[in-house]
Formats: C-alpha cells, structure tokens, sequence
C-alpha cells in the first residue's frame, strides 16, 4: 500500500523556467517530510526538507510546501539549471524510523 | 564528516559465495539503515539498527544478515543470494527519531550471477 505518491513520473521543463514537483500522502501521522535527488547509479542525496508544523521551507533555488489539509506537498526548483535534471524522490516519516518514498519524478531540464 | 560511506560501490557474486557489504558514518548517527533499490523503484527498508541494536527487521530472508560492530559501522552479511538480490543496496543513518541529517551513502551496486 503506497503511502507516499508521486503521480507524475516525468516532467520536461526549459531552463530558467520553474520547475514544480507534487507528493500526496495518505499517512495523517506522518509528521516530517523530505525530498531526495537521484541520478542513476547513486544513492539519494539529500535536498530539503519540512516540519509538518510549518507550510514552507526555502533554501537557495528549492522552495517545499506543504498542505496538511490536502496531504500535499511540493518542491520548486527557481530557477532551473540542466544540472537538476534527475530523478526526485519524496519521502514522508512518522515518529518511526522508516521513510516511505514515492516511486520519483523523473526531471529533464533542457536548454 | 557529513557523508555514509559503503564499500564495495560495485560486487558480482556467485550463488555460493559469501560477501558482506559495509557502511561507515562519523557523524554521531545512532540510528542506522539498509534500503534495497531495484531499478526504476523507490529504496525499501530492509534494516532498522538503533543504538547499535537491532530495531527492526522488514521481513528480509535469512541470507541477508546485518551486523553493527559500533556505532560508526554497520554491515551486510551476504550468503546464498538469488538472481533476484542483485540491487542498489543503500545504507543511511540519522541522528535519531525526527529524521534529521537523515543521509544516504552512494549505494554498493550487487549483482548475482
């Protein structure tokens, strides 16, 4: 049963332009969410994260929001830079240890 | 040091043989993971080890068996492994239950033959 969705498994943006990728949940008690890049071959590298006791969370060009009441969430990448282009896991947890992981976005950005 | 280091990145490995898969961290972490990674999926916990104890166990066969030596290391003992094992096995570790610092290392690349 996937708690964690991820609905687009790609996404083609132009460079410069805003890239948004989207995560539900299913889980009320998850309480800490994070967003992971993935290229191929590698482990997941950590990108931002939110406190669900906050709606918004910025560092540098990502930007997570989060909607409890929707059990949404969301990462901006302003601008975006070929170099971002990879696969973005978003991963929820509750006061356990696991994280749950959405199946990735994958993300192409071209020039 | 802000980094999971495993070694080997890559092993090819016979149905017979027996390999062990290690993961370092010096970050202070007192919960450590193993995560499988099958192509074009999300990672699944294998292995929760918290304060160098074994929490929790996600149903894994019994030819994947983990060890943590000290807080620093954690290991994968592998032993009769199937075709189906080969995966990017990723280890992790976090400060604790908030999820915090929760970090990856690159993975160790497993193929069975």
């Amino acid at each position: 049963d996937q708690q964690v969705k991820q609905n687009s498994p790609s996404l083609s943006v132009q460079e410069g332009r805003i890239s948004i990728l989207n995560c539900d949940y299913t889980n009320s008690m998850f309480d800490y969410f994070l967003w992971y890049k993935k290229y191929p071959a590698e482990g997941p590298t950590f990108l931002i994260s939110i406190s669900s006791i906050k709606d918004k969370n910025e560092d540098g060009r990502f930007t997570v929001f989060l909607n409890k009441s929707a059990k949404h969430l969301s990462l901006h990448i302003v601008p975006s830079q070929p170099g971002d282009s990879a696969v973005y896991f978003c991963a929820a947890k509750n006061s356990g240890y696991a994280l749950n992981f959405g199946k990735g976005t994958s993300l192409l950005v071209t020039p | 040091d802000t980094e999971v280091t495993q070694t080997p990145k890559h092993l090819v490995m016979g149905m017979t043989n027996k390999k062990s898969l290690k993961c370092e961290q010096h970050m202070g972490h007192r919960a450590m993971y193993w995560y499988k990674q099958k192509a074009k999926k999300p990672p699944e916990l294998m292995f929760v080890y918290s304060y160098e104890k074994l929490s929790i166990n996600e149903s894994v066969p019994s030819r994947f068996s983990p060890e943590c030596p000290n807080s620093s290391l954690l290991n994968l003992h592998l032993h009769a492994l199937q075709p189906e094992d080969s995966a990017l096995y990723l280890c992790a570790s976090s400060q604790g239950l908030a999820g915090d610092g929760y970090t990856f290392g690159s993975g160790t690349r497993l193929t069975v033959v």
